[in-house]
């Protein structure tokens, strides 16, 4: 099971949209609406940003935005704010387990 | 309030053993899948296995199959990582994660290993 495939960093200046793209195969990304996404920041544990594709917990802006197209998902950071520098890694499911992908660095310049 | 508390930093050597732990509390234990995820320094997020506490059922990561064990009790909400004989690579962050269909809602705060001679 390959992890799926994110660019290794994006950046964009405040207040700025970015685009994080998460490519996988028809076996998990294009085979479920189970997507989620993650964001890391230094020496803390990942949280939930997006589920289900474009489903936002409680409490998450509502700037951060999900999509999917065949076998590629997106998160979408609009309005980008300093807090929002950090890395980011989407997950599907994959049929008997899951699997992450390569995971981005955001900048904000 | 959900709660996943993991054991403390380990120092081990390689060739041993070593257990890990979550414990949970804030929700119904055995009704939701529990996974651990593998970060080594300055790298990304890997899962290695994912256990139903109600009915045992277990799975593996291709790329762990064989080398850990996920395992849980129940009657202290608890669910377990371990390695039979620790290798120089196996230092890294794990964490414990609850899972839905969706993903991930709870993380534990991590367990760091360091394996060294």
């Amino acid at each position: 099971q390959s992890a799926l495939t994110q660019p290794r960093s994006v950046s964009g200046s405040p207040g700025q949209s970015v685009t994080i793209s998460c490519t996988g195969t028809s076996s998990d990304v294009g085979g479920y609406n189970y997507v989620s996404w993650y964001q890391q920041h230094p020496g803390k544990a990942p949280k939930l940003v997006i589920y289900d594709v474009s489903k936002r917990p409680s409490g998450v802006p509502d700037r951060f935005s999900g999509s999917k197209s065949g076998n590629t998902a997106s998160l979408t950071i609009s309005g980008l704010q300093a807090e929002d520098e950090a890395d980011y890694y989407c997950c599907s499911f994959a049929g008997r387990h899951y699997v992450f992908g390569t995971g981005t660095e955001v900048t904000v310049l | 309030e959900v709660q996943l508390v993991q054991s403390g930093a380990e120092l081990s050597k390689p060739g041993e053993s070593l257990k890990i732990s979550c414990k949970g509390s804030g929700y119904n234990f055995i009704r939701h899948w529990i996974g651990w995820v593998r970060q080594m320094p300055g790298k990304g997020l890997e899962w290695m296995g994912i256990i139903y506490p109600g009915n045992s059922d277990t799975r593996y990561s291709p790329s762990f199959q064989g080398r850990v064990t996920v395992s849980t009790d129940n009657s202290i909400n608890t669910a377990y990582l371990q390695w039979s004989s620790l290798e120089a690579s196996d230092t890294a962050m794990y964490y414990c994660a609850r899972l839905f269909t969706g993903g991930v809602d709870y993380w534990g705060q991590g367990t760091p290993v360091t394996v060294s001679s």
